[in-house]
């Protein structure tokens, strides 16, 4: 099972500031990683598939990059409601696995 | 419009049996391509891929939960079941299907609560 660590655990930002999270698998997934937003509440919400593929509405401040082990996405101005849990999940290998989650939370 | 909703009982016994039912809308699970999994999130934890059924009925069990999982299709319904037996109060979760087109699982449900308690 490939595992996904994400970091860090909790990011404290300002609305506006840019925004930067990792997620780093345990075995080559080449570019088979998507990343969700969990607003309290709701069900996560795709964001990036692929490592880089912003998904169907999705505005074009969110950003992913990556292959292989090491991704990231970047937020380039955070907005109220990016004030949320970040989710990255792997699609390379089945079963299908997500990271523990990344907080960003109000400074 | 794609949607999907899940519904099943908010309540259930140690050692029963849960029967989820995901009903959907905007896409048929008949087209080459298309999926529908089940994801669990324990309250304010990380989330657990379950199971996968595709359009070709090929379906993808958890490793871990194999034994205890079973995921059927009613395509003329747009219904997905996911039965899970033997509940354990660990198994409380909130319990999400999600639509899953050429691998990529692009939209979910809003999910239910499922609270395992005597």
């Amino acid at each position: 099972e490939i595992v996904l660590t994400q970091s860090p655990a909790t990011l404290s930002m300002s609305p506006g500031e840019r925004a930067t999270l990792s997620c780093r698998a345990s075995h080559s997934i080449n570019t088979y990683l998507a990343w969700y937003r969990q607003n309290p509440g709701q069900a996560p919400r795709l964001l990036i598939y692929d490592a880089s593929n912003r998904a169907t509405g999705i505005p074009a401040r969110f950003s992913g990059s990556g292959s292989g082990t090491d991704f990231t996405l970047t937020i380039s101005s955070l907005e109220p409601e990016d004030l949320a849990v970040y989710f990255c999940q792997q699609r390379s290998s089945w079963p299908w696995t997500f990271g523990q989650g990344t907080k960003v939370e109000i400074k | 419009q794609i949607t999907l909703k899940e519904s099943g009982p908010t309540l259930v016994k140690p050692t029963q049996t849960l029967t989820l039912t995901c009903t959907f809308s905007g896409f048929s699970l008949s087209t080459s391509g298309v999926g529908v999994g089940w994801i669990r999130q324990p309250p304010g934890k990380a989330l657990e891929w379950l199971v996968v059924i595709y359009w070709d009925d090929n379906k993808r069990y958890s490793p871990s939960l194999k034994n205890r999982l079973s995921i059927t299709k009613d395509t003329s319904k747009n219904q997905v079941v996911l039965t899970v037996t033997d509940m354990d109060p660990v198994d409380t979760a909130t319990y999400y299907c999600a639509y899953i087109l050429y691998g990529v699982p692009g939209l979910w449900g809003p999910g239910t609560l499922v609270t395992v308690s005597s």
